[in-house]
């Protein structure tokens, strides 16, 4: 079964340096997004992206988050001055087209971001 | 913006026993819920869904129910094993082609054996 893929699985990162976060969608899908997921606590939207834009953004997703698609297969977000507070994990997930019967978002192993 | 709320925030029960998580939210245009199972360090999954035109929905062991007066949905877990112990993420959204996802915090399921 097709998977979403996140390099690296570990990123450890001092406080205001760019990280680059990294993710390959499954083949077929054309919807993209974000999520971050604190220590403990439950996951958040970050961005959505679609047609090579930003579809939806939340709060979270300030001027320090960008997301990009590269090429035809990755899928990444960039932050540009991290925080000690950006630490968490980040999961990346893709959906497949509008016209589908199946609403599923699927999920990537995640990156563990740890900010010192 | 939507809001969930998911209870209980843990959840012990015996092997074979019955599991229920309850889960409100607040924007009555949501349309798509679904669960999430999460085990210790892994991606979340998805276990089921339902979306607003039915009210229940069952998938062998795991059921899904539907209240969109009351806005509120519930998972079911009958005959509980211990490999069904995770968190389980209820979230809601407004599904239009795609959907932004707004998960509850978890509830973590411990099954004994």
């Amino acid at each position: 079964e097709p998977e979403v893929t996140q390099t690296p699985s570990h990123q450890v990162t001092q406080m205001g340096q760019e990280v680059i976060l990294r993710c390959v969608p499954i083949s077929n899908h054309l919807y993209f997004y974000w999520y971050r997921q604190i220590l403990g606590q439950k996951v958040e939207f970050l961005v959505s992206f679609y047609n090579n834009e930003i579809s939806e953004k939340s709060e979270i997703f300030d001027d320090q988050f960008s997301v990009e698609r590269p090429d035809g297969s990755n899928f990444t977000l960039k932050i540009r001055s991290t925080k000690l507070e950006d630490s968490a994990m980040y999961f990346c997930a893709s959906s497949e087209a509008r016209d589908t019967l199946s609403y599923e978002q699927y999920f990537g192993p995640g990156t563990r971001l740890t900010v010192t | 913006g939507e809001n969930v709320e998911q209870h209980p925030s843990t959840l012990s029960v015996q092997e074979g026993d019955s599991a229920v998580i309850k889960c409100t939210y607040s924007d009555s245009a949501s349309n798509y819920f679904p669960w999430y199972k999460q085990e210790l360090g892994k991606r979340p999954q998805l276990i089921i869904d339902i979306r607003s035109n039915v009210g229940e929905k069952k998938d062998q062991r795991i059921a899904v129910t539907l209240n969109k007066t009351a806005k509120h949905f519930s998972l079911h877990i009958t005959e509980t094993q211990p490999e069904d112990s995770a968190v389980y993420f209820c979230a809601a959204s407004i599904f239009s082609g795609y959907s932004t996802l707004t998960f509850g915090k978890g509830t973590m399921l411990l099954v004994s054996p």
